[in-house]
This record gives C-alpha cells, structure tokens and sequence, in this order.
C-alpha cells in the first residue's frame, strides 16, 4: 500500500519564523512534488524533485525552499515565514517518466499551516 | 500556455443521479495525460481515473467514467448513480510527459449530494 506521510496536519507559526515540512514516501518513488492548494485556485506546484539533491522550480517557488538528502523523503522550507503562506500544504511522490502511461502522483494527507 | 480550466465551483446532485463534472484543457504537446482526483474533506487527494492522449477509448472505473473528447479538448467527469459518499472537491490535472511527470491542475468543483 502506497503511503505518503507528512509531519504535521496542523501547524501554526508566527511571521518571520522558519518552517520544516517534512514529506516522506515508502514506494521507492524517484519523484516528489511540493504543492500548495488555496480556494479557487486549485493546486500550485511549488517545487519538484526529480533524484536525490535534484530539485527544479514550479509554478511559485517564491518564499520557498527545498531539501531532498534521502530519496525517501522530501522538505519544503519556509526561510522566513508570512501571512501570505497561510495555507494548505500537499506533497506527492510518484515514479519517474517511463514512457506514456498512467503513473499516477500518490498524495499526502496535507498540511495545513496558519502563519499569525 | 498550458491550462486547465474548471467552469462548475459547485454543484448539487440528487442521490443515484448521474452528475457530470466540466474540465477543458489546453495544450500544443501532442502528447499528454489526464487525471481526476477526489479530496473529501478530511483533505486527502485520491486519484479516480485516467485517460492518455493516445488512448482510442473513453475511460471507465467502476462508476466513473471521462468523457474524453479530444477534438474540443475537453475531459468531462461522470459520476452515475451518485452517492452521499461522493460529496468531495473534485480537481481535473493534465500532465505533461516532456516535462517530468508534472501536473497543472484545475480550480475544482465541489460537489455536494442531496439524500
């Protein structure tokens, strides 16, 4: 059974603090994704890691950072964090490109985060 | 640009009604993926159903079902015989496959389901 595990469901921070959200996978999985989900706007890639130390910007990396060490596992950082971040927090893992197919993304259970 | 466009914020369906759920895409790579994936409300995004560029045939699983019509490019969701259960966010992604396995996603519909 596929699991994605994230630390936190729940996190709350003060502006200008530094936030770890962790993100680990069991699947063996070379790809992790760091997405952010706000009402009307859907899910937005924030950053990509496609190997180990390997990571590539989404659609919004701004604010944000990541670290990938171990291939399991996958962090976003918030260097210093806003009110403008308040939101919920996805990360996803699925196989890398092996030709057309289905190769579905697998979600965490999210975390949602409120910066006072 | 590439995008995927959600029109229904939301939706009302009564029980074991069917009820069809609107994503239309676009794209200029020939060569593309297409997902559905519910989120109730404990948050959790569980993957429906999935149709390739290539494929000849409209998708099907179990009740879900995606009207792909490829020409208009549009990648509709039907969900037959409705149930309480399926009250959820719904979201539309396309994947790119020359971009590593990326999704956009679109803005969801929620769907609600009257007893």
């Amino acid at each position: 059974d596929v699991k994605v595990t994230q630390s936190s469901r729940y996190l709350v921070k003060r502006t200008g603090e530094k936030v770890f959200l962790e993100c680990v996978q069991d699947m063996d999985h070379e790809n992790m994704f760091w997405y952010r989900q706000d009402p009307g706007l859907g899910l937005r890639l924030i950053y990509f890691s496609y190997d180990v130390k390997m990571k590539e910007k989404g659609d919004i990396p701004e604010g944000y950072s990541v670290s990938r060490e171990k291939k399991e596992r996958f962090s976003l950082i918030l260097e210093s964090a806003s009110t403008n971040q308040t939101s919920m927090y996805l990360c996803a893992s699925s196989f890398g490109e092996t030709g057309r197919g289905l190769n579905e993304q697998f979600f965490g259970p999210g975390t949602r985060l409120t910066v006072l | 640009a590439q995008k995927i466009t959600q029109t229904q914020p939301g939706m009302f369906v009564q029980e074991k009604e069917a009820v069809t759920l609107d994503c239309t895409y676009d794209t200029s790579d020939p060569s593309y993926g297409l997902f559905w994936y519910k989120q109730p409300s404990s948050g959790e995004m569980i993957f429906l159903i999935y149709q390739g560029s290539y494929d000849q045939q409209n998708a099907t699983e179990g009740r879900y079902s995606l009207n792909f019509q490829k020409a208009r490019k549009s990648a509709n969701l039907v969900i037959s015989a409705s149930q309480l259960g399926d009250s959820a966010m719904y979201f539309c992604a396309m994947r790119r496959y020359n971009q590593g396995g990326k999704l956009i996603f679109g803005q969801g519909t929620e769907l609600s389901v009257k007893p």
